[in-house]
């Protein structure tokens, strides 16, 4: 019954690799949303995606691509990856862009 | 732009300690706020939001006033608890649908 659901919980990989994490929400949101935690904590948004259609791109490298195949489901395919890319992704929905936005339990991705 | 600043941790209280951890905020015109709370190896939950000035948000015994006048949005609770440990994220929203966080304060409650 879970809310905003995000497979893989962790994701371990090597340097070039490409890889996905999905995402889906069965609370009926028309937002979504991709997150990234450092090392440090700090949360900082990727993408948003208003009924299927990116809102949101913020100064996010071109590895990263989002797809949103319909309303509940935001995947997030990130190419040739790298050290840096070594975070905790989250994944969001809310029900519109001033809603209160519920958060996914995180993908903890590593690239070694 | 808008940001979010908090006091940086890790804030150690014993168990029953009043806890205060303050956030202040920099936004045109009226952002709505919020505290968010990660509990050791999960996702963000929303912990309490205030919409406008002089709101209060209050939840499981932790309170936030919206203060216009000083653009703050400090996160208090009367007693905490063992269970209380957490990372807590100030936030805003302000136009748009992003949220912008503040880094995070780690609190420690120690019996």
């Amino acid at each position: 019954d879970t809310a905003v659901s995000q497979t893989p919980k962790y994701l371990v990989t090597q340097m070039g690799n490409d890889k996905s994490i999905k995402c889906e929400q069965n609370l009926g949101h028309d937002t979504m949303y991709w997150y990234k935690q450092d090392s440090k904590k700090f949360l900082k948004i990727m993408f948003s995606y208003n009924n299927k259609e990116l809102i949101i791109n913020e100064t996010v490298p071109n590895r990263f691509s989002p797809k949103s195949p319909d309303k509940a489901h935001l995947n997030l395919h990130i190419n040739s990856l790298e050290l840096g890319d070594s975070a905790v992704y989250f994944c969001a929905s809310s029900q519109d862009a001033t809603a209160v936005a519920f958060f996914g339990q995180g993908t903890r991705l590593t690239v070694v | 732009g808008n940001s979010v600043t908090q006091m940086e941790g890790p804030v150690t209280l014993s168990e029953e300690a009043f806890l205060t951890i303050n956030c202040t905020y920099t936004a045109t015109g009226y952002p709505s706020l919020f505290w968010y709370v990660q509990y050791p190896g999960e996702g963000l939950q929303l912990l309490l939001k205030a919409t406008k000035a002089d709101d209060k948000g209050s939840n499981k015994g932790f309170e936030a006033t919206y203060r216009k006048e000083t653009t703050s949005f400090h996160l208090e609770k009367g007693s905490v608890q063992v269970s209380d440990s957490a990372v807590y994220f100030c936030a805003l929203r302000r136009g748009g649908n992003k949220l912008t966080f503040g880094t995070g304060t780690q609190l420690k409650v120690e019996l």
